[in-house]
């Protein structure tokens, strides 16, 4: 079946360095999406990606589309403690047709103050 | 329009009582999607529905499941005979045409504990 693995599984950071996280599949995405979700929180879209190679920013948080489609890749520069969450990719299963969202593992973010 | 709203927020039940949910999506949007999260996992697709018509049911989706969406506007998630593993954050979403690649709208969740 399908599988999102997301890398690392958690990162304990301080206040002000850079993140960098990634996320791979066994099968070719032909979009990605980057969601953060905080404790006791539904997820919140952050960044969308639909083309191989694709670089794509939103304030401090910037992502990638792999040019191989089975990979993605979110940073996040100068981490403020509002960062803290989990970060997941997700994009639509590769049989057409389906109508539903895949997503991946997680990377939870501690930022330390 | 204040976004997707789930109640309750959290549930508490003794195993084999039955549990319902409530989702109200953004109003414009047609589309609406349930999925269930289980500790230290990513959300993980149960049902959705177009209009009031649910086309597509993962196989998560047992016989003690169902969901509707009479009207075409909110929709509930009903679990009968509850088992400890249905314990999970029960999440709803909704998108306009196009949430696919587009990204869903997700409510705050509902959280449940079956003791």
């Amino acid at each position: 079946g399908q599988q999102l693995n997301q890398s690392p599984q958690s990162m304990f950071i301080q206040e002000g360095e850079d993140v960098s996280m990634n996320c791979t599949s066994s099968s070719i995405f032909n979009t990605w999406l980057w969601y953060k979700q905080d404790p006791g929180e539904g997820p919140v879209l952050l960044i969308a990606l639909y083309k191989a190679g694709e670089l794509t920013s939103n304030g401090r948080l910037t992502a990638q589309f792999g040019i191989t489609r089975k990979d993605s890749f979110l940073n996040i520069s100068a981490s403020i403690p509002s960062d803290v969450g989990i970060y997941f990719c997700a994009g639509p299963p590769g049989q057409t047709g389906a109508n539903n969202l895949f997503f991946g593992t997680g990377t939870r973010l501690t930022v330390i103050p | 329009d204040t976004g997707v709203s789930q109640n309750p927020r959290h549930k508490i039940t003794k195993r084999g009582q039955n549990v319902t949910f409530r989702c109200d999506p953004i109003s414009e949007h047609n589309r609406l999607y349930w999925y269930r999260q289980t500790l230290g996992q990513g959300p993980e697709f149960l049902t959705y529905f177009q209009n009031e018509a649910q086309l597509e049911k993962s196989r998560l989706l047992s016989d003690r499941f169902s969901a509707e969406r009479p009207k075409g506007s909110f929709s509930t998630l009903e679990i009968q005979r509850t088992e400890q593993g249905d314990s999970a954050m029960y999440l709803c979403a909704s998108s306009s045409r196009g949430g696919l690649v587009r990204g869903y709208t997700f409510g705050s969740g509902t959280r449940l504990t079956v003791v």
